[in-house]
């Protein structure tokens, strides 16, 4: 198993400002996922961050704004840029386990005013 | 398409009760499907975790089956309890590629 300690639990923040959220894990991984989830919906998949390479975006997502760090093996940051209300969700980082996302951490309520 | 539905949407049970929900896919190739419970605010945590030649796991009162045929899931919640209260979702993985999430079953047990 992984511990995962994403921080911040939560925030509310100014539209137009940026907000960087971390996620260490307490053990290397491979690659680790980061996910957004709306009110009252399931998990979208934002990107694949794997170390040593560029994240890996899914449809709808740019790097302008949700840029992701991996600097090593254990820890990952997402910035969520010149946010605007649409941007209040729960950010999730997943880390992977036989290549797919198995432990996730406690999230990250972002609310934008 | 990848997809993975899961039933009820939601749910209301009585303290003690048992209950079953639902999950069916069609995503190929199949890797393992995950079943997860999520509390409000928080992040999901992994219940079970099955592979193709797996058809049953338990993890305490919840129990996870799967027909690989059909391509269909269930979670068992035995004596439910109101910490039970909670989303459920069903994940199915294909190995390689993105996993497809099905969008929950809320479960509400009220004493």
């Amino acid at each position: 198993s992984a511990v995962i300690s994403q921080k911040p639990s939560r925030d509310i923040c100014q539209r137009g400002t940026s907000l960087t959220i971390q996620c260490q894990v307490d053990s290397q991984v491979t690659m680790m996922f980061w996910y957004r989830q709306q009110p009252g919906q399931s998990l979208t998949l934002i990107a694949t961050a794997n170390q040593g390479s560029e994240a890996t975006y899914e449809s709808g997502f740019v790097i302008d704004k949700f840029p992701i760090s991996r600097p090593n093996l254990t820890f990952s940051t997402l910035t969520v840029s010149n946010m605007s209300p649409e941007d209040s969700s729960i950010y999730l980082c997943s880390v992977g386990l036989a290549g797919t996302e198995a432990f996730f951490g406690q999230g990250t309520r972002l609310t934008v005013v | 398409k990848n997809q993975v539905e899961q039933s009820p949407q939601s749910l209301i049970i009585l303290e003690g009760k048992n209950c079953t929900l639902q999950c069916n896919y069609t995503v190929s190739p199949f890797s393992n499907l995950r079943w997860y419970k999520q509390d409000t605010g928080r992040g999901p945590v992994s219940l079970t975790i099955m592979t193709f030649s797996e058809n049953t796991k338990s993890n305490g009162r919840y129990t996870a089956t799967l027909d690989a045929d059909t391509k269909q899931s269930s979670l068992h919640i035995t004596a439910s309890q109101l910490s039970d209260s909670a989303s459920y979702i069903c994940v199915v993985s294909p190995g390689a590629g993105k996993s497809t999430f099905g969008d929950g079953t809320t479960l509400t047990v009220k004493p």
